[in-house]
């Protein structure tokens, strides 16, 4: 059974600039949700894919947008980046029925922005 | 809205203690509860997952209990060990959407 993977792990970018992180998600898996952590915080909802559509939003602006793909991997892109964007990005993958998620999350990794 | 806190925020105890940490949420139409532990860095490691319709969990030296009705959920971790140290997370399942995270309970068993 292959576990939630992310690329890259770290990466530095200047304000401004857009990044995109990757995320596959556990075999078996439908769904994907994306969470930022900035340091000392627990993680905080950005969004959720399901069915390549997204299914759910927390409270970050339109710049933070993604992807879902047929085979279920997901992509976080985030637009015109902030000092305040520096954390490290979480991917999980869950099984979902009719969206609503039924079971344990799985955690990657994590990607670690930082905006200079 | 759901908002999750945790008691400690940072606990620091000899190995072979048993410990209890504790996890307060404020919606209790929540789905499931799920317990994670997380190394400086890294991802987020599942430990338990406490179904709406259960009472507890264990694995192995890890017990998690849920109340819906008074908003809490606690983790036992019996015989503390040093590879134990690290910060523990309780995420409240939100309708199925989306998981509500605590801010975590930074553990550190001395040897």
């Amino acid at each position: 059974e292959t576990g939630v993977t992310q690329s890259p792990t770290h990466l530095i970018k200047t304000r401004g600039q857009q990044v995109t992180l990757r995320c596959s998600s556990q075999s078996g898996h439908n769904t994907v949700s994306w969470y930022q952590q900035a340091l000392g915080q627990g993680p905080q909802f950005i969004f959720q894919y399901y069915r390549e559509e997204e299914n759910g939003r927390g409270n970050f602006p339109p710049r933070f947008s993604g992807l879902q793909f047929p085979n279920y991997s997901s992509e976080l892109n985030v637009n015109a980046l902030e000092l305040d964007d520096s954390a490290l990005y979480l991917c999980a993958s869950s099984l979902s029925s009719g969206g609503a998620n039924t079971g344990e999350l799985f955690f990657g990794e994590g990607s670690r922005l930082t905006v200079l | 809205k759901q908002e999750v806190t945790q008691i400690p925020a940072a606990l620091s105890v000899p190995e072979g203690e048993n410990l209890v940490l504790n996890c307060s949420f404020t919606d209790s139409a929540i789905y499931n509860l799920q317990w994670f532990r997380q190394d400086p860095g890294k991802g987020l490691t599942s430990l338990l997952l406490i179904q709406s319709s259960q009472r507890e969990q264990t694995s192995g030296r890890l017990n998690a209990s849920l109340d819906k009705s008074s908003g809490r959920s606690t983790l036992y971790i019996a015989a503390s060990q040093p590879g134990d140290s690290a910060t523990y997370l309780c995420a409240a399942d939100n309708y199925g959407q989306n998981f509500v995270f605590g801010p975590g309970t930074r553990l550190s068993v001395l040897p």
